[in-house]
């Protein structure tokens, strides 16, 4: 079982629709992000929860919802997205939510097409 | 501002070293990080520095000097499957929060 897993692996949606994006890790972690990845542009982390508490929204436009139901699960709904919006959305999750220090481990990504 | 700058690409010949550089601006530092990522995977962790130095591991080693806002990663040995974007990236703030570059695309070749 590997630590963080992502469903769907690739996904293609018009403008109109709305969809789910669904990470669980397996490592017992506390904090789980939500990150963005476009082409030939740095990693842009979107939200952290600690907890299944945000405590963190990088000034992401309200068509992206994340949902904590627990430690393990995180999700991020869609809908309304723009083209612009085609990236590859990461996951990731670390093991003390207040370490500055600890690592975190990423998932496979979605790769998100919008047309 | 924060600011990660780091090499968009570079190529390797097989069995050589090749050394990434990695300079950084940003308003806090409480470590770096050095992600590798194959294409369409995931980024897994190679290393982390916190203390000015070199830390080694294995074919893979990490360099950092926090006065000069520097860090670079070297690989010794190249091989084919070391092909890869390697991702440099400064904790810098509170809660957890990572700041990345954009990433140097490594190609290896025979």
């Amino acid at each position: 079982e590997t630590g963080v897993t992502q469903t769907p692996r690739h996904l293609v949606m018009g403008m109109t629709n709305k969809k789910s994006l669904k990470c669980e890790q397996h490592l017992g972690h506390n904090a789980m992000y939500w990150y963005k990845q476009s082409a030939k542009k740095p990693l842009e982390l979107m939200f952290v929860y600690s907890l299944e508490e945000r405590v963190e929204n990088n000034s992401v436009p309200s068509r992206f919802s994340p949902e904590c139901p627990n430690s393990s699960h995180l999700f991020l709904h869609l809908h309304t997205l723009q083209p612009e919006d085609s990236a590859l959305y990461l996951c990731a999750s670390s093991h003390n939510p207040i370490s500055s220090t600890d690592t975190q481990y990423f998932g496979p990504g979605t790769r998100l097409t919008v047309l | 501002g924060q600011n990660i700058d780091q090499p968009t690409e570079m190529t390797a010949t097989e069995g050589a070293i090749v050394q990434i550089n990695c300079t950084y601006q940003t308003s806090g530092f409480n470590g770096l990080f050095w992600y590798q990522q194959h294409a369409g995977e995931a980024p897994t962790f190679l290393s982390y520095n916190v203390l000015d130095g070199l830390e080694e591991k294995g074919r893979f080693s990490s360099f950092l000097s926090r006065s000069k806002g520097y860090s670079y990663l070297l690989l010794k040995e190249l091989q084919m499957k070391d092909s890869a974007s390697y991702l440099c990236a400064v904790e810098g703030g509170a809660t957890n929060k990572l700041i990345f570059g954009t990433g140097t695309l490594l190609a290896v070749q025979p």
